[in-house]
């Protein structure tokens, strides 16, 4: 089983449209969980960092659910610039591995006129 | 000023030859890593160094050889390059303690033929 697991899609909807992804994780030693971007043929961006409480910027919502390591991330309102591929990432505690992050495969959207 | 640099942004080579990236990180962080994202997009991490030391390395053949002459800068070297070395190498570089502040560069796009 890999550690983290995304549905690559790829989503396609329309502007306007409410999109959710899905992230599972293995690992329940992880300690941080972010949700990463990254648009073709570029270097992966930090989106937004994932908390228990859950959290919101902007148009853009994550929660994490550490009994049943699952992680979300919910985009309103789609916007054309939203089209990427969007990385589920964890991060163990501790040791050596500190500090290494673990990607899911990604889930790509595309979003349309 | 570019954060997190690597040269070259692309490189083309032969089976068997010997190639370096270099990768040069100006934001003050203590630690530098190299990942790795194939052809099926999955971003796995080689080798992190903190403060010049070897921290992380994970199942990489041993013709990678990362080396970092001080904590601003992490080279990697491979030998005898491999046509399934083909990929986007990822520098990046965050402070320890520090999950959410990595910065990855923008990539070395790396074609053996």
């Amino acid at each position: 089983r890999k550690e983290v697991e995304q549905d690559p899609g790829p989503f396609n909807v329309p502007e306007g449209a409410t999109v959710a992804f899905n992230c599972t994780y293995s690992n329940s030693a992880s300690q941080s969980f972010f949700w990463y971007r990254q648009d073709c043929r570029k270097e992966p961006k930090l989106l937004m960092s994932v908390y228990s409480s859950g959290n919101e910027d902007g148009r853009f919502t994550a929660q994490l659910n550490r009994a049943s390591q699952y992680i979300s991330l919910l985009i309103r309102d789609s916007k054309l610039s939203d089209s990427a591929t969007y990385l589920c990432v964890v991060v163990k505690g501790g040791g050596t591995s500190y500090g290494k992050l673990t990607f899911g495969q990604g889930t790509i959207l595309t979003v349309h006129p | 000023d570019t954060a997190v640099s690597q040269t070259p942004k692309y490189l083309v080579t032969q089976m068997g030859n010997d190639k370096s990236i270099k990768c040069e990180q100006n934001l003050g962080h203590d630690t530098m890593y190299w990942y790795k994202q194939d052809s099926k997009k999955f971003l796995k991490i080689m080798f992190s160094y903190n403060n010049k030391e070897l921290i992380i390395n994970e199942t990489v053949p041993n013709r990678f050889s990362p080396k970092s002459p001080d904590k601003a800068h992490l080279n990697l070297h491979i030998n005898s390059l491999e046509l399934g070395d083909s990929a986007v190498y990822f520098c990046a570089s965050s402070q320890t303690g520090i999950s959410y502040g990595y910065t990855f560069g923008s990539g070395t796009r790396l074609t053996v033929v």
